[in-house]
């Protein structure tokens, strides 16, 4: 069965540093995969997506990913944390045909002034 | 486009009352979802429909929980009667089902309290 593994539970950063949170897929093909950030008491909200294009996909707010076949990977990178960033973040995957998004459980990110 | 709209936003019942939560999708979106988040299981799908008809409700915990979808501008989540372990945030989502690759769109949520 599919599975998302985010590495990481909570993650804290200096405002300015690099941002990284990691996200690992189980999957026999390359699956769709999907970052969405969630503020307090808000939805989710899209990132980027990887579609099988392009392996470094630019999402909003400065955030970027990258699909690593080799290592099943998906990390999420933002170059500058800014204090606007803190939030939860999920990584998420389905395959193709499938309807059913698998969500990792979630990391939350803190940054410190 | 106003977003998928739930509501209402935050929910406080007593253990054993029925409650009723609203989901308005993304106007044209064939797929709708349901979603509970908890701090101990995180995010769990519970049912999801296509074209206003259920199509896979293995996430639906208990006979107490229903849903249905009437029409593709609404869909309702019921809970009958409430307990304490449900109270959580209900999620609905929408998407575009030939559009892919497959994102959903994620309404505020519903913060259901049951003391």
């Amino acid at each position: 069965a599919q599975s998302v593994t985010q590495l990481g539970s909570h993650v804290s950063v200096s405002e300015g540093a690099l941002v990284l949170l990691r996200c690992n897929y189980s999957s026999s093909v390359p699956p769709y995969l999907f970052w969405y950030v969630q503020y307090p008491n808000q939805g989710l909200q899209l990132l980027l997506k990887y579609t099988s294009a392009a392996t470094l996909v630019k999402g909003i707010n400065g955030f970027e990913a990258e699909f690593k076949k080799s290592e099943t990977s998906f990390h999420l990178t933002k170059p500058s944390a800014h204090m606007s960033d803190a939030a939860e973040y999920f990584c998420a995957a389905t395959l193709q045909g499938a309807q059913k998004l698998v969500f990792g459980q979630g990391t939350r990110l803190t940054i410190n002034p | 486009d106003a977003g998928v709209i739930q509501s209402p936003r935050h929910e406080v019942t007593e253990m054993g009352q029925e409650v009723t939560l609203r989901c308005k999708p993304i106007s044209g979106h064939d797929y709708l979802f349901w979603y509970r988040q908890t701090m101990m299981r995180g995010l769990e799908l519970l049912i999801y429909f296509n074209n206003n008809v259920p199509i896979d409700d293995s996430g639906m915990p208990e006979d107490r929980f229903s849903a249905k979808m009437p029409n593709a501008s609404f869909s309702t989540l019921k809970i009958q009667p409430s307990e304490p372990r449900d109270s959580a945030v209900y999620f609905c989502a929408s998407r575009l089902g030939l559009a892919g690759p497959y994102e959903q769109y994620f309404g505020p949520g519903t913060r259901l309290t049951v003391t």
